[in-house]
């Protein structure tokens, strides 16, 4: 298995514009994690879905994020308008029975 | 008070060494337990789990728990340079049905050559 993939690596915007982060979770996993991290706040969970459907969003930081699970193999997560302050790697995880994994990250810099 | 809480180090150990890395978490339900490391720039790698009380080795690394002491620790023997990381401690309550994992800000590891 490939593992969780994400897209894109790295992404540089300047402050407004709309960002989309992609995830494919492991073949076969239901749950899918969307989580951020910083220096200063650590790991810190933004939602998770289970078979496609949102099951806990309290850590979505505010309206300006959204996230989209349209099928078991796919994953979304925006942030629409981008401020400087949602500069941090982005991480999409997948978990099957008990074990989670991590995707790579997703580098981001709103300038 | 945090839920997962985890001295940040950073732990210097000599080559060769055992580390040790302490997890403390405040909610008695709680009941899977992971520890993933996370090189610089890296996405955090899942290490070890555990699930009952007692240890649990896998190679160089040995996950212990006790669960009435609400503690778990991770121990790596004959530390190498490559060991020098953060460590992460996780922690899932089940019986909640929240399956997401609830992690610790990490310990610092540094193995000297």
């Amino acid at each position: 298995d490939a593992g969780v993939i994400q897209s894109p690596r790295h992404e540089v915007t300047e402050m407004g514009q709309e960002v989309t982060l992609r995830c494919k979770p492991i073949s076969g996993h239901d749950y899918l994690f969307w989580y951020r991290q910083t220096m200063m706040r650590g790991l810190e969970l933004l939602i998770y879905f289970n078979n496609n459907v949102p099951i806990d969003d309290s850590g979505m930081p505010e309206d300006r994020f959204s996230a989209k699970m349209p099928n078991a193999s796919f994953s979304t997560l925006k942030i629409q308008p981008s401020e400087p302050r949602d500069s941090a790697v982005y991480f999409c995880a997948s978990r099957g029975t008990d074990e989670q994994y991590f995707g790579p990250g997703t580098r981001l810099t709103v300038t | 008070q945090k839920e997962v809480e985890q001295n940040s180090g950073p732990l210097s150990v000599p080559e060769g060494a055992i580390a040790s890395l302490n997890c403390t978490y405040s909610d008695r339900v709680s009941q899977s337990f992971f520890w993933y490391r996370q090189y610089s720039g890296k996405s955090p790698e899942l290490i070890m789990s555990i699930y009952s009380n007692g240890d649990k080795e896998d190679g160089r690394f040995t996950a212990q728990l006790n669960k009435a002491s609400q503690y778990v620790s991770l121990l790596i023997r004959d530390s190498q340079p490559s060991d020098s990381a953060t460590y992460l401690c996780a922690v899932e309550q089940k019986d909640t049905g929240r399956r997401a994992l609830t992690f610790g800000s990490g310990t610092r590891l540094q193995v000297q050559p």
